[in-house]
């Protein structure tokens, strides 16, 4: 069976500190897509990234990076020099090859104070 | 260009009530998903419409339907109401590209079942 496990339920940082949100998978596919979707208060699930099973470069944008180890089953999110603005639920998802489905773990709240 | 658009935003209905949720997708897209996202928790796949037909299928009850227009715009109805459905509901619009199907996701309906 497919699963996404968040284990940090909650991370209270203050702002221009780093912060790394972990995720662990489970699936038996060898082929499947992992994502990170940003939910702020609004409600909306914001797109952040998405990675392919075949490709395990680390990835960074701006503030934020991704490692990827297929290895452990992870794909942790570092959020660089935190700001107010990050504060958010952050959601880590699985999809295999083949269907849309989105597998979504519990998500992470991150509170940054300033 | 306008995104995932949802109505209404808040919603509240009694037990054994049924409901009807709207969701008009992206521009361009033609795939739309339902997902329901209970409070503190990840949101979990409902089902997914395509050319005007139900193709996938979460671990949802018959109670939960939908429709999907010609002009691809979709439905979610939910009959016979139960607290339990009281979440926040989430449309996602799909594009298919070469290099995987991106889902944008709309700002949710809030339903309250009392």
């Amino acid at each position: 069976a497919q699963k996404v496990t968040q284990a940090q339920t909650e991370i209270s940082v203050v702002e221009k500190e780093d912060v790394t949100l972990d995720c662990v998978y489970e699936t038996r596919d060898t082929t499947y897509y992992l994502f990170w979707y940003k939910q702020p208060p609004s409600g909306e699930l914001v797109f952040l990234i998405r990675r392919n099973s075949f490709d395990e470069q680390n990835e960074i944008s701006g503030r934020y990076s991704w490692n990827f180890q297929k290895s452990t089953s992870s794909f942790n999110f570092t959020i660089t020099a935190s700001q107010v603005v990050d504060s958010a639920v952050y959601f880590c998802a699985l999809r295999d090859y083949n269907t849309d489905k989105l597998i979504f773990g519990t998500g992470t709240r991150l509170q940054v104070f300033p | 260009d306008a995104g995932v658009t949802q109505s209404p935003t808040h919603l509240i209905k009694t037990r054994g009530q049924q409901v009807t949720l709207r969701c008009s997708p992206k521009s361009g897209h033609d795939t739309v998903s339902w997902y329901q996202q209970a409070l503190g928790q990840g949101p979990q796949f409902i089902f997914q419409y395509y050319e005007e037909e139900e193709r996938q299928r979460g671990n949802f009850p018959d109670r939960f339907s939908g429709h999907q227009f010609p002009n691809y715009s979709s439905e979610l109805n939910v009959n016979a109401l139960l607290l339990g459905d009281s979440a926040l509901y989430l449309c996602a619009s799909l594009l298919r590209t070469s290099v995987g199907n991106e889902q944008f996701f709309g700002p949710g309906t809030r339903l309250t079942v009392l």
